[in-house]
């Protein structure tokens, strides 16, 4: 069984469109993230969701909103796609208050705008 | 605030080769530290951890030590192989408080010849 796991794997589209990526997890963790890999492969942090709250919202820009029904699932919509959106986007989960906080990421998810 | 320096890549080993991968970082309190790797086409892979000083985390062959005096946690590998071909992650997780998020730095890609 996938622990995380993403939809799309690739997701291909137009400036100016709307797109939403899909993230689950089975492993009962309560704290999901999304992070965005840039082409030189540099990772941050983008949000971060404790049982469906927001915890870290880092300088994101408003066009891109998070989405978490239940603690399993954390969905990223995107508004009006630019260019510089075009990365590998990477859900990951969490248990808090373990001794560690592993995090468990997903296989990612390949944008690109064109 | 947090940060994690790891020495720039790229890496180009010949296989049974001796491999190190510095990494230092920045960070208030106790962080655990971890080493992730990606391989080509796929997620961020836990590798190994440690979450307090003096401690070694290991696993496939690869070691790091969690040194407070030197605020590093170096990656070795007494004989890499060519499937060790891969980009590893240094990051950190600062303990205590609601800032679920890992500090990546970023990456080394490794590439290990026959």
């Amino acid at each position: 069984d996938t622990a995380v796991s993403q939809t799309p794997k690739y997701l291909v589209t137009q400036m100016g469109n709307d797109k939403s990526i899909k993230c689950e997890q089975n492993l009962g963790h309560d704290t999901m993230y999304w992070y965005k890999q840039d082409s030189k492969k540099f990772l941050k942090i983008m949000f971060s969701y404790n049982n469906k709250e927001l915890i870290i919202n880092e300088t994101v820009p408003n066009r891109f909103s998070p989405k978490s029904p239940d603690k399993a699932h954390l969905n990223l919509h995107i508004n009006s796609l630019e260019l510089g959106d075009s990365a590998v986007y990477f859900c990951a989960s969490s248990q808090e208050g373990g001794p560690s906080y592993e995090q468990y990421f997903g296989p990612g998810t390949r944008l690109t705008v064109t | 605030g947090n940060s994690v320096t790891q020495m720039e890549g790229p890496v180009t080993l010949s296989e049974e080769a001796f491999l190190t991968i510095n990494c230092t970082y920045t960070a208030t309190g106790y962080p655990s530290l971890f080493w992730y790797v990606q391989y080509p086409g796929e997620g961020l892979q836990l590798l190994l951890k440690a979450t307090k000083a003096d401690d070694k985390g290991s696993n496939k062959g690869f070691e790091a030590t969690y040194r407070k005096e030197t605020t590093s946690f170096h990656l070795e590998k007494g004989s890499v192989q060519v499937s060790d071909s891969a980009v590893y992650f240094c990051a950190l997780r600062r303990g205590g408080g609601s800032n679920y998020k890992l500090t990546f730095g970023k990456g080394t890609l490794l590439t290990v010849n026959p």
